[in-house]
């Protein structure tokens, strides 16, 4: 099973309104939540990279916020463009030596529309 | 362009066949890995290099997979026998050695394998 689940898997949204995506995970110990943004057939760009001690995150229009107790972490995006239409995948660094543990969510495609 | 280096960025090949990636990490970066991404799923973890050591691979890394990095610069990975199933994205990225593991992953633009 999947230890970051994202949602929702999919949104559309008028052009300049804000939108909210959810990640939610059970990876424990923890150490590190990632946002990345990753447009149709390209590799993912990071948005933002929070420590367990970090409750919230910006980068531009971009806030992402994590509850560290409630494993949930939330990315907001204000005003949205149409170059915000892309897949936003959450990442999980667990506590511990192994790259090979990060765990990725399937991401939550938004798309933007005028 | 300073990024991460892939190539090809499309191959289409019949079952059977061999085929190689190439990834050139930014030139900084002693930390290489390798990501293969389906549609609609996240990137999973196939392999990590720190400079030419392979450090990591993931059970996904079958016996048909082999990933070099031998001079700590380049990374190559190989698929034997190609598989439909290995029809997937394939993405390389690198990181500095100071960054830790909250350092940013930096990914390239991937390789998109089809398999007929």
């Amino acid at each position: 099973k999947n230890q970051v689940e994202q949602s929702p898997q999919s949104l559309i949204i008028l052009e300049g309104k804000n939108c909210t995506l959810q990640c939610n995970y059970t990876v424990s110990p923890f150490s590190n939540l990632r946002w990345y943004k990753q447009d149709t057939g390209r590799g993912p760009v990071s948005l933002t990279i929070m420590t367990f001690s970090e409750n919230t995150k910006s980068n531009g229009r971009y806030t992402a916020t994590l509850d560290a107790d409630t494993k949930q972490s939330s990315l907001h995006i204000t005003a949205s463009q149409l170059s915000d239409s892309a897949s936003y995948i959450c990442v999980v660094g667990p506590l511990g030596d192994s790259w090979g543990k990060l765990q990725f969510g399937a991401g939550t495609q938004v798309v933007v529309t005028p | 362009d300073t990024g991460v280096s892939q190539n090809p960025r499309h191959k289409i090949t019949k079952r059977g066949q061999n085929v190689t990636f190439r990834c050139d990490p930014i030139s900084e970066h002693n930390r290489l890995y390798w990501y293969r991404q389906t549609l609609g799923q996240g990137p999973e973890f196939l392999t990590y290099f720190q400079n030419e050591a392979q450090l990591e691979k993931s059970r996904l890394l079958s016996d048909r997979f082999s990933a070099e990095r031998p001079k700590g610069s380049f990374s190559t990975l190989e698929i034997q026998r190609t598989e439909q199933g290995d029809s997937a994205m394939y993405l390389c990225a690198s990181s500095p050695g100071t960054s830790g593991r909250t350092g940013e992953l930096f990914f390239g633009e991937g390789s998109r394998l089809t398999v007929l």
